[in-house]
């Protein structure tokens, strides 16, 4: 069985539209990560959060609002999306921030 | 500047050789993981190795922490081996700053 599941598999959305990206833990870990990766470049950092808390924002636009209903949860909320929001976006989590990290399978945002 | 710097930047090997591949960093590391990106996408995590030597199966990682630097040793290379490895350092406990990747290909 998954242990973190990331939902939708694959998105399509216009410019100007909002979505939000699921992201669900099943491994008891504390801390959760979003994480961005575009066509040939590396993976970057985005949120980081700790017991539902925002332990760090790496992304610059306020477009991007991580949402966490619950401890295993964290979602991501995009708003006003362009072309160069495409993107995979992986969610990770931790048992704690000095611990290892694990990764969702990632969701795949294609923006018209 | 980049926090990571991975080498090389591709490898083609055939089946049955070693690799060996690089990982340099400019910050502290707290933590140090070595991923495997599936030509699909998905992330593994293979390794977390911050200081010392591990292995697992095929794979050894040594990461000396004052030189900076990390290495994966994967032995008698499999086609099924085929993909992206990537190097990522955790400086500050929040987050993870990943390299560029080595792209190996193992031919049959």
């Amino acid at each position: 069985d998954p242990k973190i599941i990331q939902k939708p598999k694959y998105l399509v959305a216009v410019t100007g539209s909002e979505k939000i990206l699921i992201c669900e833990q099943y491994l008891g870990h504390n801390a959760m990560y979003w994480y961005r990766q575009s066509a040939k470049k590396p993976l970057e950092f985005m949120f980081s959060y700790s017991y539902q808390k925002l332990m760090d924002n790496q992304t610059a636009s306020s477009r991007f609002q991580p949402q966490s209903s619950k401890k295993n949860h964290l979602d991501l909320q995009i708003t006003a999306l362009k072309p160069d929001d495409s993107a995979t976006y992986f969610c990770a989590s931790s048992q704690g921030t000095f611990y290892e990290q694990y990764f969702g399978p990632g969701t795949r945002l294609t923006v018209l | 500047g980049q926090q990571v710097q991975q080498s090389p930047a591709s490898l083609v090997l055939q089946e049955g050789e070693n690799a060996e591949l690089q990982c340099n960093f400019s910050s502290t590391a707290t933590q140090l993981q070595w991923f495997y990106q599936s030509p699909g996408g998905s992330l593994v995590s293979l390794l977390s190795n911050p200081s010392g030597t591990k292995h697992t199966g095929r794979l050894t990682s040594t990461t000396v922490t004052k030189e900076r630097r990390s290495s994966l040793h994967i032995s008698s290379s499999q086609t099924t081996d085929s993909g992206t490895y990537l190097c990522a350092i955790d400086p500050s406990n929040n987050r993870i700053f990943f390299g560029d990747g080595t792209q190996l290909v193992v031919k049959p």
